[in-house]
């Protein structure tokens, strides 16, 4: 079976200021991860794939396969990331395109 | 090129009372899917879809149904809507691992 996790429902910090947001999983395979933003009552977008293994909006994301974490870093975070982050799986061909999604963390960034 | 589209926007039930949430996409996905959102416990998986003619369920499929007799079109319907069905609904489709959603139906069940 596949989890994630993401252990922060809330996270607040000072514009400027770095940021992480913590995602872990659980799958016996090789898997993909994703983070999704969600800004507010707007639909959800693809933020990162960690097989891309780019930086969006100054995000950047590396898969740590010992720890099994998928951690969203940001080193100077600004009022407009404000938004619910969700981490997602997916595993891979034995599992089609089906992705599992953690709880979610919603992160403010106040002025 | 409009993505993926559901409609209505905003509904309200009342209990027992059955409705078709639709979602259409003009991408040729193969894969389509439908999530409920729920606060704290993130995006469930209720049915999804690998192409037409072919569903299955997912997380949390008690209570919806689905059909998929064209490529484009992926609609869920609620058989006897419960206040547990208070959520918001998102029709997601990919082709590979990008997935595109659809802007949401949040539904209240009174």
């Amino acid at each position: 079976a596949q989890r994630v996790t993401q252990p922060e429902k809330l996270l607040s910090v000072f514009k400027g200021a770095p940021v992480e947001l913590k995602c872990n999983y659980s799958y016996s395979g090789s898997p993909e991860l994703f983070w999704y933003v969600q800004y507010s009552r707007q639909r959800l977008q693809l933020l990162l794939r960690h097989i891309s293994r780019e930086s969006i909006k100054g995000f950047t994301a590396d898969l740590n396969k010992g720890e099994t974490s998928f951690h969203l870093k940001k080193p100077f975070a600004q009022e407009e990331d404000s938004a619910m982050y969700y981490c997602a799986l997916s595993g891979g061909e034995t599992s089609g395109s089906r992705l599992t999604f953690g709880e979610g963390t919603q992160l403010t960034v106040n002025p | 090129n409009a993505g993926v589209t559901q409609t209505p926007k905003f509904q309200v039930l009342k209990t027992g009372q059955s409705m078709t949430l639709q979602c259409a996409q003009d991408m040729n996905h193969e894969y389509m899917s439908w999530y409920r959102q729920d606060p704290g416990m993130g995006l469930r998986l209720i049915h999804y879809s690998v192409g037409a003619g072919i569903t299955d369920q997912g997380e949390v499929p008690n209570g919806y149904n689905v059909s998929r007799s064209t490529t484009e079109d992926f609609p869920l319907r609620l058989l006897s809507a419960a206040p547990s069905q208070t959520s918001v609904y998102f029709c997601a489709s990919s082709q590979g691992y990008g997935y595109t959603f659809g802007s949401g139906t949040r539904l209240t069940v009174v």
